[in-house]
Protein backbone atom coordinates (compact mmCIF):
# COMPACT_ATOMS: atom_id res chain seq x y z
CA UNK A 1 0.00 0.00 0.00
CA UNK A 2 1.57 3.61 -0.95
CA UNK A 3 1.77 5.94 2.11
CA UNK A 4 -0.12 8.37 0.53
CA UNK A 5 -3.31 7.61 -2.25
CA UNK A 6 -5.41 9.43 -3.78
CA UNK A 7 -7.60 9.12 -6.69
CA UNK A 8 -5.81 10.74 -10.36
CA UNK A 9 -9.27 11.99 -11.37
CA UNK A 10 -10.01 13.40 -13.52
CA UNK A 11 -13.30 15.11 -11.90
CA UNK A 12 -14.74 17.35 -14.81
CA UNK A 13 -17.63 19.84 -12.61
CA UNK A 14 -19.31 22.31 -13.92
CA UNK A 15 -19.02 25.71 -12.35
CA UNK A 16 -20.94 26.20 -9.20
CA UNK A 17 -20.46 22.73 -8.52
CA UNK A 18 -19.34 21.67 -4.88
CA UNK A 19 -16.69 18.84 -5.34
CA UNK A 20 -14.87 16.76 -2.54
CA UNK A 21 -11.55 14.62 -2.79
CA UNK A 22 -10.33 12.01 -0.41
CA UNK A 23 -6.82 10.87 0.35
CA UNK A 24 -5.55 8.00 2.54
CA UNK A 25 -2.58 7.63 4.37
CA UNK A 26 -1.04 4.91 5.94
CA UNK A 27 1.42 5.61 8.69
CA UNK A 28 -1.23 6.26 11.64
CA UNK A 29 1.20 8.46 13.56
CA UNK A 30 0.91 11.35 10.87
CA UNK A 31 0.07 14.40 12.91
CA UNK A 32 -0.54 17.07 9.82
CA UNK A 33 -1.41 17.02 6.70
CA UNK A 34 -1.34 19.41 3.69
CA UNK A 35 -3.02 19.86 0.56
CA UNK A 36 -0.35 21.32 -2.43
CA UNK A 37 -2.28 22.73 -5.70
CA UNK A 38 -0.27 22.46 -8.98
CA UNK A 39 -1.11 23.94 -12.21
CA UNK A 40 -0.53 22.61 -15.53
CA UNK A 41 3.57 22.43 -15.94
CA UNK A 42 4.02 25.07 -12.36
CA UNK A 43 5.44 24.31 -9.18
CA UNK A 44 2.97 23.28 -6.40
CA UNK A 45 2.07 25.70 -3.74
CA UNK A 46 0.66 24.93 -0.71
CA UNK A 47 -3.60 25.40 -0.06
CA UNK A 48 -3.89 24.14 2.87
CA UNK A 49 -2.28 22.73 5.83
CA UNK A 50 -4.66 20.56 8.50
CA UNK A 51 -4.40 19.71 11.75
CA UNK A 52 -6.45 17.70 14.65
CA UNK A 53 -9.91 17.65 12.78
CA UNK A 54 -9.92 20.51 10.28
CA UNK A 55 -9.40 23.59 8.37
CA UNK A 56 -11.51 26.06 6.42
CA UNK A 57 -10.48 28.91 4.44
CA UNK A 58 -13.27 30.75 2.31
CA UNK A 59 -14.85 28.02 -0.23
CA UNK A 60 -12.36 25.37 0.97
CA UNK A 61 -12.74 22.86 3.57
CA UNK A 62 -9.79 20.47 4.90
CA UNK A 63 -11.06 17.61 7.07
CA UNK A 64 -8.90 14.53 9.22
CA UNK A 65 -10.34 11.33 9.97
CA UNK A 66 -7.94 9.61 12.14
CA UNK A 67 -10.48 6.62 12.90
CA UNK A 68 -10.24 5.89 8.60
CA UNK A 69 -6.70 7.59 8.24
CA UNK A 70 -8.13 9.88 5.45
CA UNK A 71 -8.31 13.30 4.71
CA UNK A 72 -10.19 15.52 2.92
CA UNK A 73 -10.45 18.55 0.89
CA UNK A 74 -13.75 20.11 -0.26
CA UNK A 75 -14.68 22.67 -2.64
CA UNK A 76 -17.41 24.46 -2.51
CA UNK A 77 -19.00 27.20 -5.92
CA UNK A 78 -16.01 26.02 -7.86
CA UNK A 79 -14.04 28.66 -10.35
CA UNK A 80 -12.80 28.01 -13.55
CA UNK A 81 -9.39 28.84 -11.91
CA UNK A 82 -9.73 26.01 -9.51
CA UNK A 83 -8.90 23.86 -12.83
CA UNK A 84 -5.63 22.35 -11.09
CA UNK A 85 -3.97 18.82 -9.64
CA UNK A 86 -4.32 18.80 -6.28
CA UNK A 87 -1.56 17.16 -4.12
CA UNK A 88 -2.59 15.28 -0.80
CA UNK A 89 0.79 15.62 1.74
CA UNK A 90 1.98 13.85 4.48
CA UNK A 91 5.42 14.18 6.58
CA UNK A 92 7.64 11.52 6.69
CA UNK A 93 8.16 12.42 10.32
CA UNK A 94 11.92 11.34 11.82
CA UNK A 95 13.23 11.50 8.47
CA UNK A 96 14.37 15.04 8.30
CA UNK A 97 11.63 16.82 7.46
CA UNK A 98 10.81 14.71 4.09
CA UNK A 99 6.84 15.06 2.74
CA UNK A 100 5.34 12.12 1.08
CA UNK A 101 3.09 13.53 -2.31
CA UNK A 102 0.41 11.61 -3.40
CA UNK A 103 0.12 11.57 -6.80
CA UNK A 104 -2.33 14.34 -6.77
CA UNK A 105 -6.03 14.68 -8.06
CA UNK A 106 -6.83 16.55 -11.66
CA UNK A 107 -9.79 18.96 -11.52
CA UNK A 108 -11.21 20.87 -14.26
CA UNK A 109 -14.27 23.00 -13.95
CA UNK A 110 -16.01 23.73 -17.28
CA UNK A 111 -18.23 26.78 -17.67
CA UNK B 1 11.68 38.56 -2.54
CA UNK B 2 12.60 36.27 -5.04
CA UNK B 3 11.94 33.00 -3.22
CA UNK B 4 13.03 30.16 -4.54
CA UNK B 5 15.28 30.80 -8.35
CA UNK B 6 16.09 27.60 -10.09
CA UNK B 7 18.71 27.62 -13.01
CA UNK B 8 18.80 26.65 -15.67
CA UNK B 9 14.87 26.40 -16.60
CA UNK B 10 14.95 24.13 -19.80
CA UNK B 11 17.93 22.41 -20.52
CA UNK B 12 18.72 19.58 -23.51
CA UNK B 13 21.97 16.83 -22.39
CA UNK B 14 23.96 14.26 -24.78
CA UNK B 15 23.45 10.84 -23.19
CA UNK B 16 26.62 10.85 -21.29
CA UNK B 17 26.92 14.42 -20.34
CA UNK B 18 26.87 16.30 -16.86
CA UNK B 19 24.96 18.98 -15.45
CA UNK B 20 24.81 20.38 -12.23
CA UNK B 21 21.21 22.66 -11.92
CA UNK B 22 21.45 25.29 -9.33
CA UNK B 23 18.62 25.93 -6.28
CA UNK B 24 18.93 29.32 -4.28
CA UNK B 25 16.60 30.57 -1.78
CA UNK B 26 16.48 33.53 0.05
CA UNK B 27 14.05 33.27 2.74
CA UNK B 28 16.92 31.71 5.31
CA UNK B 29 15.50 28.29 5.14
CA UNK B 30 16.90 25.37 6.67
CA UNK B 31 15.66 22.64 4.64
CA UNK B 32 16.32 22.12 1.13
CA UNK B 33 14.71 19.53 -1.42
CA UNK B 34 15.11 18.31 -5.30
CA UNK B 35 12.41 16.56 -6.41
CA UNK B 36 11.68 14.92 -10.15
CA UNK B 37 8.28 14.88 -11.58
CA UNK B 38 7.19 12.39 -14.10
CA UNK B 39 3.54 11.61 -15.79
CA UNK B 40 2.13 9.60 -13.63
CA UNK B 41 4.42 9.15 -10.65
CA UNK B 42 4.10 11.93 -8.90
CA UNK B 43 7.33 14.26 -6.89
CA UNK B 44 10.04 11.78 -6.32
CA UNK B 45 12.57 13.17 -3.68
CA UNK B 46 15.81 12.96 -4.94
CA UNK B 47 17.85 14.29 -2.08
CA UNK B 48 17.24 16.74 0.79
CA UNK B 49 19.40 18.62 3.36
CA UNK B 50 18.68 19.69 6.68
CA UNK B 51 21.25 22.10 7.25
CA UNK B 52 24.48 23.54 5.60
CA UNK B 53 27.17 20.66 5.46
CA UNK B 54 24.53 17.98 5.49
CA UNK B 55 22.85 15.99 2.68
CA UNK B 56 20.60 13.00 2.73
CA UNK B 57 19.53 10.31 -0.05
CA UNK B 58 15.72 10.34 -0.77
CA UNK B 59 13.66 7.93 -2.99
CA UNK B 60 15.78 8.21 -6.11
CA UNK B 61 18.80 9.17 -5.70
CA UNK B 62 21.18 6.90 -8.16
CA UNK B 63 22.50 8.90 -10.78
CA UNK B 64 22.57 11.87 -9.00
CA UNK B 65 24.52 13.72 -6.37
CA UNK B 66 24.25 17.01 -4.42
CA UNK B 67 25.99 19.84 -2.02
CA UNK B 68 24.73 22.32 -0.01
CA UNK B 69 28.13 24.24 0.73
CA UNK B 70 26.19 27.43 1.61
CA UNK B 71 22.87 27.63 3.77
CA UNK B 72 21.16 29.40 0.83
CA UNK B 73 21.96 26.97 -2.23
CA UNK B 74 21.49 23.36 -3.04
CA UNK B 75 23.12 22.24 -6.33
CA UNK B 76 22.29 18.79 -8.10
CA UNK B 77 24.20 17.06 -10.08
CA UNK B 78 24.40 14.66 -12.91
CA UNK B 79 26.97 12.63 -13.32
CA UNK B 80 26.18 10.90 -16.71
CA UNK B 81 23.06 11.87 -18.14
CA UNK B 82 20.53 8.93 -18.89
CA UNK B 83 17.95 9.36 -21.16
CA UNK B 84 15.67 8.14 -18.02
CA UNK B 85 16.52 11.22 -16.51
CA UNK B 86 14.13 13.21 -18.72
CA UNK B 87 12.26 15.47 -16.27
CA UNK B 88 10.91 18.23 -14.56
CA UNK B 89 13.15 18.74 -11.46
CA UNK B 90 11.59 21.39 -8.88
CA UNK B 91 13.56 22.28 -5.76
CA UNK B 92 11.90 23.52 -2.53
CA UNK B 93 12.62 25.21 0.57
CA UNK B 94 11.25 24.79 4.20
CA UNK B 95 10.89 26.75 7.00
CA UNK B 96 8.75 24.23 9.24
CA UNK B 97 7.79 20.58 8.71
CA UNK B 98 5.34 20.35 6.07
CA UNK B 99 5.08 23.80 4.57
CA UNK B 100 7.36 24.13 1.21
CA UNK B 101 7.89 26.58 -1.30
CA UNK B 102 8.96 25.52 -4.35
CA UNK B 103 10.76 26.61 -7.37
CA UNK B 104 9.92 27.14 -11.10
CA UNK B 105 11.44 24.05 -12.23
CA UNK B 106 14.13 22.88 -14.80
CA UNK B 107 12.71 20.86 -17.62
CA UNK B 108 15.19 18.70 -18.68
CA UNK B 109 15.84 16.20 -21.63
CA UNK B 110 18.71 13.72 -22.19
CA UNK B 111 18.86 12.68 -26.10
Amino acid sequence: RKEVEQDPGPFNVPEGATVAFNCTYSNSASQSFFWYRQDCRKEPKLLMSVYSSGNEDGRFTAQLNRASQYISLLIRDSKLSDSATYLCVAPAYNQGGKLIFGQGTELSVKP
Amino acid sequence: NAGVTQTPKFRVLKTGQSMTLLCAQDMNHEYMYWYRQDPGMGLRLIHYSVGEGTTAKGEVPDGYNVSRLKKQNFLLGLESAAPSQTSVYFCASSPVLGIQYFGAGTRLSVL
